[in-house]
């Protein structure tokens, strides 16, 4: 099983629909749980840090199941904008070390 | 605004060249990492650096690899004799500090191995 896996998508949406990623990890020691985006050939952008209780940030909600291993990103009212790879990262240790990423899931937000 | 600057933001070398990137932080921190990104594929940990140590390096970062600080401010990557597969984007990246452990990425570099 891989450490952090990904539906490669693309997920194709119209705007304003809402759309929903998964992201399962395998290791259940695993402490801090991120979102990124990442536009075609830029760097990964935060854009939420997924806790045990739930967050959300205006459009996005992130959720974290411990028991079944995943993170979940859920974007509503999609606007073209919107459009970009979705990259869930894991960090696995308690230090200030490293994130594993899932290949990310491709969103793309038509007209 | 980055939270790190990246130079050069594009290099094209021959392989078996020797290829120096480099990061400067805008404020000082301690945690610094090295991320690639092979066209297409994911994001993979190079190596992570505190306290100007290496802290951890993955199986990736293997002895053509080696990272310094050496003014205490930039943060370099060198790999010594490049190869094709050493073609990716190289992302330099900090922590802030804060509880989570939230990385920041640089704008990366782009290295072409010819």
């Amino acid at each position: 099983r891989k450490e952090v896996e990904q539906d490669p998508g693309p997920f194709n949406v119209p705007e304003g629909a809402t759309v929903a990623f998964n992201c399962t990890y395998s290791n259940s020691a695993s402490q801090s749980f991120f979102w990124y985006r990442q536009d075609c050939r830029k760097e990964p952008k935060l854009l939420m840090s997924v806790y045990s209780s739930g967050n959300e940030d205006g459009r996005f909600t992130a959720q974290l199941n411990r028991a079944s291993q995943y993170i979940s990103l859920l974007i509503r009212d999609s606007k073209l904008s919107d459009s970009a790879t979705y990259l869930c990262a894991v960090n696995m240790n308690t230090g200030f070390q490293k994130l594993v990423f899932g290949t990310g899931t491709r969103l793309l937000v038509s007209p | 605004e980055p939270e790190v600057t990246q130079t050069p933001s594009h290099q094209v070398t021959q392989m078996g060249q020797e290829v120096i990137l480099r990061c400067v932080p805008i404020s000082n921190h301690l945690y610094f990492y090295w991320y690639r990104q092979i066209l297409g594929q994911k994001v993979e940990f190079l190596v992570s650096f505190y306290n100007n140590e290496i802290s951890e390096k993955s199986e990736i970062f293997d002895d053509q690899f080696s990272v310094e600080r050496p003014d205490g401010s930039n943060f370099t990557l060198k790999i010594r004799s490049t190869k094709l597969e050493d073609s990716a984007m190289y992302f330099c990246a900090r922590n802030r500090g804060d509880s989570g452990n939230t990385i920041y990425f640089g704008e990366g570099s782009w290295l072409t191995v010819v």
